[in-house]
């Protein structure tokens, strides 16, 4: 257990609706990553927020959009929802928020189905 | 851009040696290893920053050639608790970098008894 839960575990939603995933980071970080893994394009990272602020940004769709709250929980809302974005979204916290520098402790992931 | 993992499969037995590979053709501030169940959320393995270190951990080890952009897992008298698939993650040198971690395409190890 690495102290990073993430909620729901499974979602199953139809296209073009929203969704809401949230992630509370372990106690004591301060940073929040947000990743998607697909089998087509394995384990991509989508945004990082560091207490409160985005700091880095990947290949993250612009139906894609995420924060971090005050008491550091994030969350993830995916939009206008396609086949494509079925996936395993991961979200994963470190301390500083140094990204690689760091180790990064991965939530056990939201599995998203879009029928 | 994407580091390259080889293998793309390795078949073992217990006891029995392996190498994972990992290359990138991007100067590279780290190089992070990562283990992921079927199923599971991706477990750290360990980090490597740029300076050519090596570590260890149990019988699982990595190094991190610099020059190359290259990084080498080495697990040794494999166990069936090593199968799974295998990541590293590169953090690119430069500013711009910062906070990305880039994954492989993964290498998936299979220990039998």
């Amino acid at each position: 257990d690495s102290g990073v839960t993430q909620t729901p575990k499974h979602l199953i939603t139809a296209t073009g609706q929203r969704v809401t995933l949230r992630c509370s980071p372990r106690s004591g970080d301060l940073s929040v990553y947000w990743y998607q893994q697909s089998l087509d394009q394995g384990l991509q990272f989508l945004i990082q927020y560091y207490n409160g602020e985005e700091r880095a940004k990947g290949n993250i769709l612009e139906r894609f959009s995420a924060q971090q709250f005050p008491d550091l929980h994030s969350e993830l809302n995916l939009s206008s929802l396609e086949l494509g974005d079925s996936a395993l979204y991961f979200c994963a916290s470190s301390v500083l928020g140094r990204g690689g520098q760091e180790t990064q402790y991965f939530g056990p992931g939201t599995r998203l189905l879009v029928l | 851009q994407q580091p390259v993992q080889s293998p793309q499969a390795v078949i073992l037995r217990e006891g029995e040696d392996a190498v994972i590979n990992c290359s990138s053709s991007k100067a590279l501030y780290s190089v992070h290893w990562y283990r992921q169940k079927h199923g599971e959320a991706p477990v750290f393995l360990m980090i490597l920053l740029k300076g050519g270190e090596q570590k260890g951990h149990d019988k699982i080890s990595a190094s991190f050639n610099e020059k190359k952009q290259q990084s080498s897992l080495y697990l040794t008298a494999s166990q069936l608790s090593y199968s799974g698939t295998y990541f590293c993650g590169t953090e690119k040198a430069g500013g711009t970098s910062y906070g990305k971690l880039t994954f492989g395409q993964g290498t998936i190890l299979t220990v039998h008894p």
